[in-house]
């Protein structure tokens, strides 16, 4: 039963340049979550998507980052123009239903560590 | 929204003692409450998880307590051992809602 996959584990960019995560859920799961660790802090909520569907991007900032689930393939978090304070620890987290309140657990992939130089 | 509160920041035992992590949360809507530790360059694993309609779950060394009324929960792990070292997350998430809100992390060590 293979888990929560993503790659790509670590990955450089210049300031200037994309970045693209992605994110390939457990077998069985269609909800898929995105996460950001800065150093020393917790687990910030970016974007909530279902296949197709962006259902909450409430965490998300405005510009240069956008998210997709598409009907096949995983999941991409894209940032453009990335600048030095992307840097960070991205995760990836899938349940089967919709999670939280119905008792649902979310489980995270092993993360996408993102440098900016 | 949820806001999430977590402590301490760092706890440091002896094998062997009894490590407490303490959360409180603010929207008494909140009915699942699951807690992950994450181990240096990995992901966050579950570890327990509990709902609002259960005031302790154990589970060997670990065992979690809420309190409602309080809108508090909180993690006991007992015998702790240094594979224990680790950062814990707590986390809350509203009946109405389907996105947990973690609090910061605490990171336990555990000397041997």
């Amino acid at each position: 039963n293979a888990g929560v996959m993503q790659n790509p584990r670590h990955l450089v960019r210049r300031r200037g340049q994309e970045a693209r995560l992605r994110c390939s859920p457990m077998k069985g799961h269609s909800h898929v979550y995105w996460y950001r660790q800065l150093p020393e802090e917790g687990l910030k909520f970016m974007v909530y998507l279902q296949k197709e569907n962006i259902i909450d991007e409430s965490g998300m900032p405005k510009e240069r980052f956008s998210a997709e689930f598409p009907k096949e393939g995983p999941s991409i978090l894209r940032i453009q123009q990335v600048v030095r304070g992307d840097s960070a620890a991205y995760f990836c987290a899938s349940s089967p239903r919709q999670a939280g309140g119905s008792g649902n657990t979310i489980y995270f992939g092993e993360g996408s560590w993102l440098t900016v130089v | 929204g949820e806001n999430v509160e977590q402590h301490p920041s760092t706890l440091s035992v002896q094998e062997g003692d009894s490590a407490v992590i303490k959360c409180t949360y603010s929207d008494s809507a909140s009915n699942y409450f699951p807690w992950y530790k994450q181990e240096l360059g990995k992901g966050p694993q579950l570890i327990i998880d509990i709902r609002s309609n259960v005031g302790e779950k154990k589970d060997q060394r670990i065992a979690v307590t809420l309190n409602k009324t309080a809108k508090h929960f909180s993690l006991h792990i007992t015998e702790t051992q240094p594979e224990d070292s680790a950062v814990y997350f707590c986390a809350a998430t509203p009946g109405g809602s389907y996105i947990p809100t973690f609090g910061r992390g605490t990171s336990l060590i555990v000397h041997p």
